[in-house]
């Protein structure tokens, strides 16, 4: 199957430093790669919808000058916490899209997660 | 009021039980509706994807869907311990290709 992955898995940082943090399609490509966070007990919230070789789309009340996005190829995206708080604290999922699939959202395939931690 | 509503649980069963799992939503707009399984500190898990009205089955999974009602529910049956995990109901196709998640159920199995 589809396998996603994420790195780091966790990390633990200093208020006030960027974190990069990588989402990377296995074994296939894709074209769309959308970024969640997710709080203690609470769902999954979309930030940002990432295309290969454009613009990451940011949802309402996301700040896309502290959570840049970038997705340089169609098997890796990148989200950099830029000065980062200790609010900035959660769990940050990715998920991709494989190429070519129809406009159905049953080809999107989730990350491991990555846990951020803020001092 | 959220577009898809879903009991948080926790819900609590005996091994072997039956488990019923549900979201309602208000948008008539969704088209797909899927369930995710995520265990503690991982990644949600696809398991179930339906398009249309009616039920969907696989293994001890069904999905049912009700789009009159704007109603989904997963079951669960012959429930297993290492089925306790949250499960959260998404729907798509209301805009774009952004999924709209429920808030999750956690269930756990106990022997």
């Amino acid at each position: 199957g589809a396998v996603v992955s994420q790195h780091p898995s966790w990390v633990i940082c200093k208020s006030g430093t960027s974190v990069k943090i990588e989402c990377r399609s296995l074994d296939f490509q894709a074209t769309t790669m959308f970024w969640y966070r997710q709080f203690p007990k609470q769902s999954l919230m979309l930030m940002a919808t990432s295309n290969e070789g454009s613009k990451a789309t940011y949802e309402q009340g996301v700040e896309k000058d502290k959570f840049l996005i970038n997705h340089a190829s169609l098997t890796l995206s990148t989200l950099t916490v830029t000065s980062a708080h200790p609010e900035d604290s959660s769990f940050y999922i990715c998920s991709a899209r494989a190429a070519g699939g129809r406009d159905l959202l049953d080809t999107q395939y989730f990350g491991p997660g990555t846990r951020l931690t803020v001092l | 009021q959220k577009e898809v509503e879903q009991d948080p649980g926790p819900l609590s069963v005996p091994e072997g039980a039956i488990v019923s799992l549900n979201c309602t939503y208000s948008n008539s707009a969704f088209q797909y509706f899927m369930w995710y399984r995520q265990y503690s500190r991982k990644g949600p898990e696809l398991l179930m994807y339906t398009y249309s009205s009616g039920n969907k089955e696989d293994g001890r999974f069904t999905a049912q869907v009700d789009k009159s009602s704007k109603y989904i529910s997963l079951f669960i049956r012959d429930s297993q311990p290492s089925d306790s995990a949250t499960y959260l109901c998404a729907m798509g196709g209301g805009g774009g290709n952004k999924l709209t998640f429920g808030t999750g159920t956690q269930l756990k199995v106990e022997l």
